[in-house]
């Protein structure tokens, strides 16, 4: 596509339910990453994907964070049992190659999760 | 671990203020850095990038930065704000050794007209 896509846009769910967060990164962007924007938190690295593996996850909060790569394409990002401090603004970006080697990562609209 | 600092989380300028933005990361090899502009509303994107050769870097809308090796620094700079430049701005480093891609804390910029 022509640009990072995210969906849903927007989510609001209940305590203790678990979501699914979705990034179609822009084709052929082998490096896809997923970030946490929370009021005054700037952005909190998540998990960096090269092709389908992770190479760093080292940026989920808890075992209730978990995230996948299918295909070298479509990521998946999931909160098992939403608590309410995960309420934020979950980015998404891509780009050609990992390290941003001579590349740049471009970014989608974002998930904003409410947790109520 | 690879980090990078921001020094100032909310300006306020009047239009035609200089402006300077600090920004200060953690040695990690080699790396990629990048300024990013948020407007109210819409999502984040490319202001200016440095990957090496002249370390004066000119970005879009005026801006500019300097990349100091030896300083660990990658200011952004504009001689004269204007009230569109009213945004969140974030400094990003790119880690050549891992791949990650890690952000400052950002700083808000408020330009009064």
């Amino acid at each position: 596509g022509a640009g990072v896509s995210q969906s849903p846009s927007n989510k609001v769910t209940e305590k203790g339910k678990d979501v699914e967060l979705r990034c179609d990164p822009i084709s052929g962007h082998t490096a896809l990453y997923w970030y946490r924007q929370s009021l005054g938190q700037g952005l909190e690295f998540l998990i960096y994907f090269q092709g389908n593996s992770a190479p760093d996850k080292s940026g989920l909060p808890s075992d209730r964070f978990s995230a996948e790569r299918t295909g070298g394409s479509v990521s998946t990002l999931t909160i098992q049992r939403t608590q309410q401090e995960d309420s934020a603004v979950y980015l998404c970006a891509s780009s050609r190659t990992g390290g941003l080697k001579k590349t740049e990562a471009f970014f989608g609209q974002g998930t904003r999760l409410t947790v109520v | 671990a690879q980090s990078v600092s921001q020094h100032n989380h909310h300006v306020i300028l009047s239009e035609a203020a200089s402006l300077e933005l600090g920004c200060n990361y953690s040695y990690g090899g080699t790396v990629n850095l990048f300024w990013y502009v948020q407007y109210p509303g819409q999502h984040l994107q490319l202001l200016l990038k440095y990957f090496s050769g002249d370390p004066l870097v000119k970005g879009i809308k005026g801006f500019e930065a300097e990349f100091i090796k030896s300083k660990f620094s990658f200011n952004l700079r504009k001689p004269s704000v204007q009230w569109s430049d009213t945004a969140e701005y974030f400094c990003a480093v790119g880690y050549n050794q891992g791949g990650k891609l890690i952000f400052g804390q950002g700083t808000e910029l408020s330009v009064k007209p």
